[in-house]
């Protein structure tokens, strides 16, 4: 079964970090782009974030530029978001989604985790 | 960055009724666009992409068309298992914009 587990998140002071972790299954993993997709209680759903199937393409939100980093681990079946400098308005359901194809700017999403929670509050 | 507007923002018919979503993008997007679910509660799904390819699984009753700045999404008969958020999306480039969504409900 194709499967995307999200975990990592949780309760963070804002100005701190999280690493968020994407644990993927049931596909060949190398082979496909990636995204991180977040949406805010009660919102729509906002794109934060893609990586090409090799780590040689890589796309950002503008709300998140400079102060998150997307990355994956092939070897391991695993995708990450490094958020440094949290706000308030990073305080979301946090989805990993798989590409249709290798490269994240190229195809819709066919897969989506159920989505791990941050919460940015002092 | 190129914009992503739909309308309605949301919409109210009835079962066996033909919906009509429409999704505006600020630039010429050629056919790079995909369309998603959202039931209440629940994980998007994908139900088109490029612009009027059906993912496989989705019901036949569901439709896509347009190409370059205005697109649609048609359900041809609404039903109850049809209630939820549709999401228009780009993805010629990042940023890949979502619209800002449709709730469809039953009248």
């Amino acid at each position: 079964e194709v499967q995307l587990v999200e975990s990592g998140g949780g309760l963070v002071q804002p100005g701190r970090s999280l690493r968020l972790s994407c644990a993927a299954s049931g596909f060949i993993f190398a082979d496909y782009g990636m995204h991180w997709v977040r949406q805010a209680p009660g919102k729509g759903l906002e794109w934060v974030s893609g990586i090409s199937w090799n780590s040689g393409s890589i796309g950002y939100a503008d709300s998140v530029k400079g102060r998150f980093t997307i990355s994956r681990d092939n070897a391991k079946n695993s995708l990450y978001l490094q958020m440094n400098s949290l706000r308030a308005e990073d305080m979301a359901l946090y989805y990993c989604a798989k590409s249709q194809g290798g490269y994240y700017d190229s195809s819709g999403m066919d897969v989506w985790g159920k989505g791990t929670t941050v919460t940015v509050s002092s | 960055d190129i914009q992503m507007t739909q309308s309605p923002s949301s919409l109210s018919a009835s079962v066996g009724d033909r919906v009509t979503i429409t999704c505006r993008a600020s630039q010429g997007i050629s056919s790079y666009l995909a369309w998603y679910q959202q039931k209440p509660g629940k994980v998007p799904n994908l139900l088109i992409y490029a612009a009027s390819t059906l993912q496989s699984g989705v019901p036949s009753r569901f439709s896509g068309s347009g190409s370059g700045t205005d697109f649609t999404l048609t359900i041809s008969r609404l039903q109850p298992e049809d209630v939820a958020t549709y999401y228009c999306q780009k993805y010629n480039s990042a940023p890949l914009t979502f619209g800002g969504g449709t709730k469809v409900e039953i009248k």
